[in-house]
């Protein structure tokens, strides 16, 4: 059964340092892996997708690495703004076809 | 990206009573969408599979009975939580994929029951 986990559970940092979110996953027999931004009390907002067969993807200040093969997944956020202060969760498409979702990271961002 | 329109966005009901969420997709036919339920400080946890013009595939520990899900079309997909309690309060979240296969996950912006 694919777990999935992400480390460090809360996260309290200043404006402007940069910081790296973990998660891994047991099963390396995975479609792809999203991470995704939830603001409390809202939805989910996709930030990354990285195909199984990718190493890592950009999209501005995120940067989102994958090592299928250890069951590993960094995300890279640079330069943190307050703005960025937000639970941040990792799912893995594994092969049972089912989004499993990591417990989160809650990151604050202090001005 | 894709838009994936949930309704309502909250509600309360009383105990006993019967409440119906929508998740749409708008913008692309989400042949497969998925339902969560999310608790206070907690992950997503995957309720069901709902697939297009076939029944929905429960995890385990769902009881069928009490989450009914039809996906009656290519955009929408509807949970009925029936007979509430107290204890089905919870967020409840939809999701949807563009296409069939394991493609990028959109969400619904979740349903907040509360149950008194």
């Amino acid at each position: 059964k694919q777990e999935v986990t992400q480390i460090p559970a809360a996260l309290s940092v200043p404006e402007g340092e940069n910081l790296v979110l973990n998660c891994s996953f047991t099963d390396s027999a995975i479609y792809n892996l999203q991470w995704f931004r939830q603001d409390p009390g809202k939805g989910l907002t996709s930030l990354l997708l990285i195909q199984s067969s990718q190493r890592e993807q950009t999209s501005g200040r995120l940067n989102a690495s994958l090592d299928k093969s250890s069951g590993r997944s960094t995300l890279y956020i640079a330069a943190s703004q307050p703005g960025d202060s937000a639970t941040y969760l990792c799912a893995v498409f594994d092969s049972s076809y089912k989004l499993i979702f990591g417990s989160g990271t809650r990151l604050l961002v202090r001005p | 990206g894709a838009v994936v329109s949930q309704h309502p966005s909250w509600v309360i009901c009383k105990s006993g009573t019967s409440v119906k969420i929508e998740c749409r997709s708008l913008d692309f036919q989400a042949t497969t969408m998925f339902w969560y339920r999310q608790f206070p400080k907690q992950s997503l946890m995957l309720m069901a599979t709902s697939n297009e013009g076939s029944k929905a595939t429960y995890e385990q520990g769902v009881e069928k009975d009490k989450f009914l899900i039809n996906h009656a079309s290519l955009t929408l997909s509807t949970l009925t939580v029936t007979s509430a309690h107290p204890e089905d309060s919870s967020f409840y979240i939809c999701s949807a994929g563009s296409g069939t296969g394991p493609t990028e996950a959109f969400f619904g912006q979740g349903t907040r029951l509360t149950v008194v």
